[in-house]
């Protein structure tokens, strides 16, 4: 079965730390996102990673095939980055796949 | 710029109301999704098209039904709103190369009062 797992479910943290958000995936996958939710729901494209990591801004993805595990890092943490991160995975076809989420929030 | 647009960006509407929800891309993507996202909840496939006059039905259930008459245009229907539909909808369109083309649209955020 085709499953992404996302931890933690809730984080709060001050402003300035250091943020991981991890994703692990159940079998091989061709690509895997990372996507932002706002709290009024608008949703934000990231990252799509089929390797190795990429990076824009404060924000880092990484993805480690062989242990099934993505992490999105975020470097000095500011309010404005509080949302919903969500990793989505394809297995092989076109159809993704989405975790739960994660609440990020980021206290001044 | 190419882009993937979904109107409205939030709805309230009552209970059986028919509505839709658009979702226009111009990136000529011939695969096109509706997720669906219930409150608290992960996001879950429930109508694909990968061409025109294609459409099939997702992993999750839906009582929403959809067209693909353009290879741009992809709205989605619910013939008589209910409030166990509310939930946030999300827009999605790809090139067909395995997950990695995928343009993702803002959302609409439907509540049915």
């Amino acid at each position: 079965k085709n499953e992404v797992e996302q931890s933690p479910q809730n984080l709060t943290a001050q402003e300035g730390e250091f943020i991981t958000i991890n994703c692990s995936y159940s079998v091989g996958i061709s690509a895997l996102h990372w996507l932002q939710q706002h709290p009024g729901g608008g949703i934000v494209s990231l990252f799509m990673l089929s390797s190795g990591k990429k990076k824009h801004g404060r924000l880092i993805a990484t993805i480690n095939i062989q242990e099934k595990h993505s992490s999105l890092h975020i470097t000095a943490s500011h309010p404005r980055d509080s949302a919903v991160y969500i990793c989505a995975a394809a297995f092989g076809n076109e159809k993704l796949t989405f975790g739960t989420g994660t609440r990020l929030t980021i206290i001044p | 710029e190419a882009d993937i647009y979904q109107t409205p960006r939030y709805l309230v509407i009552g209970t059986g109301k028919k509505i839709t929800l658009e979702c226009s891309q111009t990136m000529g993507h011939d695969k096109m999704y509706w997720y669906q996202q219930d409150p608290g909840m992960e996001l879950h496939l429930i109508h694909y098209s990968y061409g025109v006059n294609s459409t099939e039905k997702g992993d999750l259930s839906s009582e929403s039904t959809v067209s693909r008459i353009r290879t741009e245009h992809f709205p989605l229907t619910l013939e008589s709103a209910r409030p166990s539909h509310t939930s946030q909808y999300l827009c999605a369109s790809s090139l067909g190369t395995g997950g990695r083309g995928y343009t993702f649209g803002s959302g609409t955020r439907l509540t049915v009062v």
